[in-house]
């Protein structure tokens, strides 16, 4: 159980083009699923916090004109690159939280999806 | 504000021994920490959790202690194998969000 998909896997774009990514939870409701980026040989880093129905909560420094989040059921929140740079080529991974109620909820993360940007 | 730290530099093995891997945090006391497994060009795979009223949890060939002095907690795998290299990554919760640590590489060599 808590199966967490992501698509695309992999996105080659030009620069200027927007790309969405999805990010489902397969097998389990959740109300809260994360996004977060990650370089090559770093930590993940959060980037926002989506909440089904709501709007979602960006970390510092985090353009939320540039990273459009939506959380539009309890199974699937989607980002979207808007006029994608090559500083935007990254690894881009959600995660969603069970929500059973309890404050240790474990996150479970998707596969991730691999975004370069001619 | 909370930093989560581990050794950057990689850790290499001989299979069959056992690895031990550090986490250490600073300006903050978490009620539990996460373990995490990533592998190349995939996602973080949840390991285990430890809350802090428990000094130590195994599940299979893991260990993972937990000491609210020392601010430490400790990741061990016995008995490697190969199929045990990947980077591992501690993670606490600070609120709504996990904070990562940077990760630490394991090579386990046959």
């Amino acid at each position: 159980g808590a199966v967490v998909s992501q698509h695309p896997s992999w996105v080659i774009c030009k620069s200027g083009t927007s790309v969405k990514i999805e990010c489902r939870s397969l097998d389990f409701q959740a109300t809260t699923m994360f996004w977060y980026r990650q370089f090559p040989k770093q930590s993940l880093m959060l980037m926002a916090t989506s909440n089904e129905g709501s709007k979602a909560t960006y970390e510092q420094g985090v353009e939320k004109d540039k990273f459009l989040i939506n959380h539009a059921s309890l199974t699937l929140s989607t980002l979207t690159v808007t006029s994608a740079h090559p500083e935007d080529s990254s690894f881009y991974i959600c995660s969603a939280r069970v929500t059973s109620g309890r404050a240790e909820d474990t996150q479970y993360f998707g596969p991730g999806t691999r975004l370069t940007v001619l | 504000s909370q930093k989560i730290e581990q050794n950057s530099e990689a850790l290499n093995i001989q299979e069959g021994k056992t690895a031990t891997l550090t986490c250490n945090y600073t300006n903050y006391s978490p009620a539990y920490l996460q373990w995490y497994r990533q592998d190349p060009g995939r996602g973080p795979v949840f390991l285990l959790l430890i809350r802090e009223n428990e000094k130590e949890k195994r599940k299979e060939r893991l260990k993972v202690t937990f000491d609210t002095t020392l601010k430490q907690s400790l990741f061990h795998i016995t008995a490697s194998q190969p199929a045990d290299s990947a980077t591992y990554l501690c993670a606490f919760n600070a609120g709504n969000m996990l904070t990562f640590g940077g990760g630490t590489r394991l090579m386990v060599k046959p």
